[in-house]
């Protein structure tokens, strides 16, 4: 299977909790990233966290890793139109390059 | 703006053309890479570069020829090139490939290709 898998799409209302979940499988997986890409754009990073923390928060966005369920998840509070984007979960290790999800592709209704 | 640049940011070409896509990065990285991202395949690695040297190349066609001649500047060279490559072409650095943190790659706003 791919190292890291992630559903392709998600849809919410504006106003509402978004939660993109991610999973991958390399126990040794040292950090694991969010990158946000909005149409026409490149991958911008959103945020990271280390193996050994559970969670981290950053203004509306709050990432949770489950480390012995190798599972990652983004949650975006208060989901703005502006969020509408491609959601990519990526992890690295010590001596590989990163790898990417297919990504999420978030749509908010207003 | 992420420190890494990407020109031209469209590009439209005949599959007899030779064109080149241009990337610099103003970070001081010492890796970088070239991603095709398209709706078959949502992020491909092409090439990565470390030390101006090619450590990875992810069985591309001969068409696509990468170039780095140093650390801030990484090309794509292109010909005879198939309607089937019309991607996006997404260009980044790190700060090497000793992992951890220095392997978080960022991105230029990438090359949307058109070939006719």
């Amino acid at each position: 299977g791919e190292d890291v898998e992630q559903s392709l799409f998600l849809s919410v209302r504006e106003g509402d909790s978004s939660v993109i979940n991610c999973t991958y499988t390399d126990s040794s997986s040292t950090y694991l990233y969010w990158y946000k890409q909005e149409p026409g754009a490149g991958l911008q990073l959103l945020t990271y966290i280390f193996s050994n923390m559970d969670m981290k928060q950053d203004q509306r966005l709050t990432v949770l890793l489950n480390k012995k369920d190798k599972h990652l998840s983004l949650r975006i509070a208060d989901t703005q139109t502006g969020d509408s984007a491609i959601y990519f979960c990526a992890e690295s290790r010590e001596s590989n390059d990163m790898r990417f999800g297919a990504g999420t592709r978030l749509t908010v209704k207003p | 703006e992420t420190g890494v640049t990407q020109t031209p940011r469209h590009l439209v070409m005949g599959m007899t053309n030779k064109k080149s896509l241009k990337c610099e990065q103003h970070l001081g990285h010492n890796a970088m890479y070239w991603y095709k991202q398209s709706a078959k395949k949502p992020l491909e690695l092409m090439f990565v570069y470390s030390l101006e040297e090619r450590v990875e190349n992810n069985s591309v066609p001969s068409r696509f020829s990468p170039e780095c001649p140093n650390s801030s500047h990484l090309f794509l060279h292109l010909h005879t090139l198939q309607p089937e490559d019309s991607a996006l072409y997404l260009c980044a650095s790190s700060q090497d490939l000793a992992g951890g943190l220095r392997n978080t790659q960022y991105f230029g706003p990438g090359t949307r290709l058109t070939v006719l």
